[in-house]
């Protein structure tokens, strides 16, 4: 079955420090890939995606690049905020023949950034 | 364009008891997922539901049931609340054949 593995967590950073979270997969197929993000007391909100190897999702200054032959998604920040502390999830999405796509997630990696 | 909306926010149930969280989809999907997040996991695929019929299903027993109306606003039923079933549910909405899925704010589930 498909699985995520995200870096062991949390993460501490001063502000406009250098951010990687590690995310690896397992899947058949070509699944598509996501990071979402989880503020305290809300639910997930899409960061960013890639859909094929070598495509570079970015947003808000996050990017994450799909390797397909290391199958990992690292999720990277050239410099953080106060404003980017969050759970981070990372996620893969398969068509099923008949279903519509289902969201596999890591278990989330707890990002403080400190002033 | 409206989001993804979930009712209600909170809810504390007694183990035994039943329950049911409501959610609206954003406008122009027609897919509606239901995940299960318990406190420090990500969040765990329960059902999804297309035209109104449950089209796929994680690993969850069967007293954890839905429906999908046809205005695509879904319910997520669970009977017989275990002290287990504590967690945020959160609902997803996306148009077939879209591997997107837009979230609600959740709904906070205490089983006491």
């Amino acid at each position: 079955g498909n699985s995520v593995t995200q870096m062991e967590g949390p993460v501490t950073l001063s502000e406009e420090a250098f951010l990687t979270i590690n995310c690896t997969y397992t899947a058949t197929g070509y699944p598509s890939l996501f990071w979402y993000v989880q503020y305290p007391g809300e639910g997930l909100q899409l960061l960013l995606k890639a859909t094929k190897a070598d495509d570079k999702g970015s947003n808000k200054g996050f990017e994450a690049t799909y390797r397909k032959e290391t199958t990992s998604f690292h999720l990277e920040k050239g410099s953080v905020q106060v404003s980017d502390s969050a759970v981070y999830f990372c996620a893969l999405s398969d068509l099923g023949e008949t279903s519509g796509s289902r969201l596999t997630f890591g278990e989330g990696t707890q990002l403080t950034v400190n002033p | 364009e409206t989001g993804v909306t979930q009712s209600p926010t909170h809810l504390i149930k007694t183990r035994g008891q039943q329950v049911t969280l409501r959610c609206s989809s954003q406008s122009g999907h027609n897919t509606v997922s239901w995940y299960q997040q318990a406190l420090g996991q990500g969040p765990q695929f329960i059902f999804q539901y297309y035209r109104e019929e449950e089209n796929g299903r994680g690993n969850f027993p069967p007293r954890f049931s839905g429906l999908q109306f046809p205005n695509y606003s879904s319910e997520l039923n669970v009977n017989a609340l275990e002290l287990d079933d504590s967690a945020l549910y959160l609902c997803a909405s996306s148009s077939v054949g879209a591997y997107e899925q837009y979230f609600g704010p959740g709904t906070r589930l205490t089983v006491t």
